[in-house]
């Protein structure tokens, strides 16, 4: 069985100060990793995902995350945050070839102006 | 195209009571998943279904959950009776197919609350 553990539960950053929100899985099969987020009051959206290929993976709107497998992780990235990132996001895992989705338990970005 | 709708929003009953939730997913999408998100947690999958057919429903708690998708579309999820620990935003979401790597697309979501 897969689990994710999501390391910080919130984190305030001032904008257009770097940020990275930390994401490590536990699985014994290969896997396919995602990152959602829920803008306050929205529902979850897709933000990015790794499904093979190169490990680096970027979103539309700056974000971005690296798969390494060696350290089981897929930490999100952005260099410059605005304050319009103010969300919640989930990292969440698949086992190769299926689609069920386990999440984290989140972490909260607060940008400050 | 429209998204994944769900009603109500909002819900609020007594222990003991029951409660049924309506999703409807996009057009097409022959998946469907329901989860449950309790307050400072990630969601979790209750059930999935493929068309009118149920793939997983190990962590449903069938003594008081039950689901059903009769047509291959609408679902329905219903808690008979409710308990206080119930209280949570449930979400439905569906995908293209079963294959990895689908983008499962959410409704806004019902919070339940119990009291």
């Amino acid at each position: 069985a897969q689990s994710v553990t999501q390391l910080d539960s919130q984190v305030p950053v001032f904008e257009e100060a770097p940020v990275e929100l930390r994401c490590n899985y536990s699985s014994s099969v290969s896997v396919y990793l995602f990152w959602y987020v829920q803008y306050p009051n929205q529902g979850l959206q897709l933000l990015l995902k790794y499904l093979s290929g190169s490990t680096l993976v970027e979103s539309i709107n700056g974000f971005e995350a690296e798969f390494n497998k060696s350290q089981t992780s897929f930490h999100l990235r952005k260099p410059s945050v605005h304050i319009s990132d103010t969300a919640e996001y989930f990292c969440a895992v698949s086992e190769r070839g299926g689609n069920k989705l386990v999440f984290g338990a989140g972490t909260i970005l607060r940008v400050k102006s | 195209e429209a998204g994944v709708a769900q009603s109500p929003r909002y819900k609020i009953i007594e222990k003991r009571q029951s409660v049924a939730f309506w999703c409807n997913p996009i057009s097409g999408h022959a998946t469907l998943y329901w989860y449950q998100q309790i307050l400072g947690q990630g969601p979790k999958l209750l059930i999935q279904f493929q068309n009118n057919g149920v793939v997983d429903d190990s962590q449903l708690p069938k003594d008081r959950f039950s689901a059903e998708r009769l047509k291959g579309v609408d679902s329905t999820l219903k808690i008979q009776p409710a308990k206080l620990e119930d209280s949570a935003v449930y979400l439905c979401a569906s995908s293209l197919g079963l294959a990895g790597g689908h983008e499962q697309y959410f409704g806004p979501g019902t919070r339940l609350t119990v009291t």
